[in-house]
């Protein structure tokens, strides 16, 4: 069993929708937890960095960390075209930096 | 702006010829990374330096080596490429002494096609 699990999707949705993005993990050692946009063949770009349970709200984007369930959400309200991205999710704890990643999940907003 | 830069964006190699990616950086951030990611794959540690030190992942193949003469730069050196190390090759950065709070700041990249 991997780590942390990301759907690959591909999931599309209508412009102006609500996305919902997802991950689950195992190790109940990482404790903090960030989502990367990566554009096609661009390299990673943080969105959110969050460490508590709860939500953390950065304009449209919305994460959410329940740390008993040991699941993860990215909610994008909203969406444009412009969202059109892999979005991916990241976490580390206990090891200083390294960083586990999800496979990440292929998120097409259309017109 | 303050950036990971990454040269060449796109490199093509053949099979077992060595190749060098470089990473550089005006961050001025203590540790440099560098991940392998294929196709539709989550990125891969290779290898970090904090400052100087070098920490190799357990299961980065000795084929793979890296140098870091100065803060602002990192090197990727592949001795043998072989077919399967076709991949994007990204390498990040982050501040302060690698805590597990310290966030990364990726490059665009270097896509390397061995042939």
């Amino acid at each position: 069993q991997k780590e942390v699990e990301q759907d690959p999707g591909p999931l599309s949705v209508p412009e102006g929708a609500i996305v919902s993005l997802n991950c689950t993990y195992s190790n109940s050692a990482f404790q903090y937890f960030m989502w990367y946009r990566q554009y096609s063949r661009k390299g990673p770009e943080l969105l959110m960095y969050t460490y508590s349970s709860g939500n953390k709200e950065d304009g449209r984007f919305t994460a959410q960390v329940d740390k008993s369930s040991k699941y993860i959400s990215l909610f994008i309200r909203d969406s444009q075209p412009s969202d059109s991205a892999t979005y991916l999710c990241a976490m580390n704890g206990g090891t200083a930096s390294k960083l586990t990643f999800g496979t990440g999940t292929r998120l097409q907003v259309t017109l | 702006d303050a950036m990971v830069i990454q040269n060449p964006r796109y490199q093509v190699t053949q099979f077992g010829k060595p190749v060098t990616l470089s990473c550089s950086q005006t961050l001025n951030h203590n540790v440099m990374y560098w991940y392998q990611q294929k196709s539709s794959q989550a990125p891969k540690l290779l290898f970090h330096y904090y400052d100087k030190d070098f920490n190799n992942e357990a299961d980065t193949p000795d084929n793979f080596q890296s140098r870091r003469p100065n803060t602002s730069f990192c090197f990727l050196d592949i001795r043998s490429p072989g077919l399967g190390d076709a991949a994007m090759y990204l390498c990040a950065t982050s501040p302060t002494s690698g805590r597990a709070t310290d966030t990364q700041y990726f490059g665009p990249g270097t896509r390397l096609t061995v042939l």
